[in-house]
C-alpha cells in the first residue's frame, strides 16, 4: 500500500508557540489531505479537508486561524498550531487520499504526531 | 456521509475467527463500506472495503448484507497482534468523500 509519513512523530512546546507538523505522501500524489486529531480514550476526529492548491476547508467548530493548513504540492501537506495552549496537546493524524485509478478509492493514514503543550 | 453502529468491544481466542459486526441502515446507494483499524498510539490501518459484493484479502472478508445496511468484517485466524480498535466507516467513492470515524470496536484477542 502507499506510505503516508509526519514529522515529527512527538513535539513538545511551550504555552503560545507555535508548532508546524508535516505530512508527507511517500510513493504517490495526493489531491487530497486529510487532518485529523484525537485525544486519549476517543476516536479520531476529522478537523479539516485540503486540496492541493486550494483553501483548506475545515470542519465545524475547528478555528481556522489557529489550525492553519497548507497543501502546496501532491506530496506535502503541513498543520501549523498556532500559539498552541494545554488543550491543544493531542494526538494529530493526516492521511492522505492518492491521485492514481488504483489507490483513488483508498485514503491512507500517517503514524500521528503526539502534541504536548507544557 | 452515513453513520454506523459497532459493539463497543468484543473478545476473542486466539487462532479463531473475529466477526465484527457493523450497521449502517442509512447507506446511500453511492456510498462504500470501509473498515480500518488502529492499533494503540498509531495511525489507522486500511483493511478493505467494499460496495455491495463481499469482498476477500490477505486481511480478512468483508461481507455485505443484500440490502447493504449491515456488514461484517471477518479476521479468520485472529492472532494477539490483532487487537486494536475496528473501525466501519461508510463514504463516498469521489472526491466529495470524507472518512468520518466513530467509536469503533476494541477488539481484544486473548491467548
Amino acid at each position: 500500500g502507499a506510505v503516508v509519513s509526519q514529522h515529527p512523530s512527538r513535539v513538545i512546546c511551550k504555552s503560545g508557540t507555535s508548532v508546524k507538523i508535516e505530512c508527507r505522501s511517500l510513493d504517490f500524489q495526493a489531491t487530497t489531505m486529510f487532518w485529523y486529531r484525537q485525544f486519549p480514550k476517543q476516536s479520531l476526529m476529522l478537523m479539516a479537508t485540503s486540496n492541493e492548491g486550494s483553501k483548506a476547508t475545515y470542519e465545524q467548530g475547528v478555528e481556522k486561524d489557529k489550525f492553519l493548513i497548507n497543501h502546496a504540492s501532491l506530496t506535502l501537506s503541513t498543520l501549523t498550531v498556532t500559539s498552541a495552549h494545554p488543550e491543544d496537546s493531542s494526538f494529530y493524524i493526516c492521511s492522505a487520499r492518492g491521485r492514481l485509478a488504483h489507490l483513488y478509492n483508498e485514503q491512507f493514514f500517517g503514524p500521528g504526531t503526539r502534541l504536548t503543550v507544557l | 456521509d452515513a453513520k454506523t453502529t459497532q459493539p463497543t468491544s468484543m473478545d476473542c481466542a486466539e487462532g479463531r475467527a473475529a466477526n465484527l459486526p457493523c450497521n449502517h441502515s442509512t447507506i446511500s446507494g453511492n456510498e462504500y463500506v470501509y473498515w480500518y483499524r488502529q492499533i494503540h498510539s498509531q495511525g489507522p490501518q486500511y483493511i478493505i472495503h467494499g460496495l455491495k459484493n463481499n469482498e476477500t484479502n490477505e486481511m480478512a472478508s468483508l461481507i455485505i448484507t443484500e440490502d447493504r445496511k449491515s456488514s461484517t468484517l471477518i479476521l479468520p485466524h485472529a492472532t494477539l497482534r490483532d487487537t486494536a480498535v475496528y473501525y466501519c466507516i461508510v463514504r463516498v467513492n469521489t472526491n466529495a468523500g470524507k472518512s468520518t470515524f466513530g467509536d469503533g470496536t476494541t477488539l481484544t484477542v486473548k491467548p
